[in-house]
């Protein structure tokens, strides 16, 4: 399959445990994209990169929340200390760069994050 | 800054009828537009798109949306709706100038058999 995947799929953790989630992209895309889902939400933008440089960061990212894509292929998205109010589905997506690309994204399937 | 708006939270459609789930929309610049499906406990999938051109656009698996530039709406229609239809419908938009979509709140279609 070369789709978009995500690990975990589903994350418990105890309040203030650090998280990582990764993300492996489409090969051929170099644009990455990690959103936040809630529940009655649509996907929330956190961060961009086009290859390994991370170009957006949203404001609902704060300092406990870091993002890495080292050699413009995985991506992880760390949460330190986690709180509950970080609960919520985590999407990775990617598109491609060229002349014809228009921007649709590819997600993955999402890790879903529970804090308790 | 752009923005989308779903109106709906839920639409309700007997199966064999027709289908629309509404999106307007607001931009800066020339707006890509774009629609997606989640189905439960799934990641999101590319429905259609509008970039430029002509303002029907046609997608997967049945699906067309229409471009409203006046009306700033882009509106996903189906002639015949299916039970298998029945998901979580996102309308996006991006600027031009921009790679970043903002999703709208999305809209629950429940087709009714």
């Amino acid at each position: 399959d070369t789709g978009v995947s995500q690990d975990p799929r589903h994350k418990i953790t105890k309040r203030g445990q650090n998280v990582t989630f990764r993300c492996d992209p489409i090969s051929e895309h170099n644009r990455l994209y990690w959103y936040r889902q809630t529940l009655g939400q649509g996907p929330e933008f956190l961060t961009y990169f086009q290859n390994e440089a991370q170009l957006e960061k949203s404001r609902l990212l704060s300092d406990r929340f870091s993002a890495e894509r080292p050699k413009g292929s995985f991506s992880t998205l760390e949460i330190q200390r986690t709180e509950q109010g970080d609960s919520a589905m985590y999407l990775c997506a990617s598109s491609s760069v060229g002349t014809r690309n228009t921007g649709e994204l590819f997600f993955g399937e999402g890790s879903r994050l529970t804090v308790l | 800054a752009q923005s989308v708006a779903q109106p709906e939270d839920q639409v309700n459609v007997a199966e064999g009828n027709p289908l629309t789930v509404k999106c307007t929309y607001s931009v800066s610049g020339n707006p890509y537009l774009f629609w997606y499906v989640q189905y439960p406990n799934r990641g999101l999938q590319f429905l259609l798109k509008y970039i430029t051109g002509d303002n029907l656009v046609k997608g997967s698996y049945g699906f067309e949306a229409e471009f409203n530039k006046s009306q700033t709406s882009f509106h996903l229609k189906k002639p015949s709706a299916l039970v298998s239809d029945s998901a979580l419908y996102f309308c996006a938009v991006r600027d031009g100038g921009s790679y970043i979509p903002t999703f709208g709140r999305g809209t629950s279609l429940i087709v009714h058999p």
